[in-house]
C-alpha cells in the first residue's frame, strides 16, 4: 500500500484566495482525521470522519474551514477564504477505527502571504 | 480545559544510553494511548500503544508505561541511536477526546 497520499505537497497562495488540500487514505481504514501543525500550537485535530461521517469537527477554527469525504477513498480540506494565519503544515491520517494508531501522510506545506 | 503536556521539551542522550521521555496528561476518561516519533520534514509516525488496562507494553527497543493513578506515561527507549533523533508525541484518546502533546525533541549525541 502506497500509505496516506496527500496533495499538494506545498501551497503558496494569497490572502483572500480558496485553498483545498486533498487526502487519499489507506484503502479498508475506516476513520480519517485532519491536522494542522504549528510552531506555535503543536499538532491539533481539526476534524475527524468515521465511515465517511464526521464525528467531531469542534477543533475547526472557523467558518472559513470546511472538511468533506464523499467516499472511502477521498477527502478533502478547504479554506475559503484564506489568511496568512493559516499557514501550517496540514496533515490527514486514516487509521482502521478510532481506537487504533493512526498512519499520517507527508503533510501539505500551506504559505498565505 | 483537558490537555496533555509534556515535562520535558528537549531531550539530550547519548549514543547507547538509555531515553525517557514523559508525558502528563489529565483527562482519566481516556483509555488508548499512543507515541508518535516525527522527525524533520515527515509526519509522526507511530511506535507503540496502550490502552488502559495495562500499566506496560514492550516493543522493539521500546517500553512504554502507564500509571493510570497519576495520569502519567512515559516512552523508555533503550540503547538510543542517532536515528532516534526526532520530536516525540504522546496522544490520549477516549470516547469524546483525542490529544496530542506537544511534543520533546530528542537529540542524540555520537
Amino acid at each position: 500500500d502506497a500509505g496516506v497520499i496527500q496533495s499538494p505537497r506545498h501551497e503558496v497562495t494569497e490572502m483572500g484566495q480558496e485553498v483545498t488540500l486533498r487526502c487519499k487514505p489507506i484503502s479498508g481504514h475506516n476513520s480519517l482525521f485532519w491536522y494542522r501543525q504549528t510552531m506555535m500550537r503543536g499538532l491539533e485535530l481539526l476534524i475527524y470522519f468515521n465511515n465517511n461521517v464526521p464525528i467531531d469537527d469542534s477543533g475547526m477554527p472557523e467558518d472559513r474551514f470546511s472538511a468533506k469525504m464523499p467516499n472511502a477513498s477521498f477527502s478533502t480540506l478547504k479554506i475559503q477564504p484564506s489568511e496568512p494565519r493559516d499557514s501550517a503544515v496540514y496533515f490527514c491520517a486514516s487509521s482502521r477505527d478510532y481506537y487504533n494508531e493512526q498512519f499520517f501522510g507527508p503533510g501539505t506545506r500551506l504559505t498565505v502571504l | 480545559g483537558e490537555s496533555v503536556g509534556l515535562h520535558l521539551p528537549t531531550l539530550s542522550v547519548q549514543e547507547g544510553d538509555n531515553s525517557i521521555i514523559n508525558c502528563a496528561y489529565s483527562n482519566s476518561a481516556s483509555d488508548y494511548f499512543i507515541w508518535y516519533k516525527q522527525e524533520s520534514g515527515k509526519g509522526p509516525q507511530f511506535i507503540i500503544d496502550i490502552r488502559s488496562n495495562m500499566d506496560k507494553r514492550q516493543g522493539q527497543r521500546v517500553t512504554v508505561l502507564l500509571n493510570k493513578t497519576v495520569k502519567h506515561l512515559s516512552l523508555q527507549i533503550a540503547a538510543t541511536q542517532p536515528g532516534d533523533s526526532a520530536v516525540y508525541f504522546c496522544a490520549e484518546t477516549g470516547a469524546n477526546n483525542l490529544f496530542f502533546g506537544t511534543g520533546t525533541r530528542l537529540t542524540v549525541i555520537p
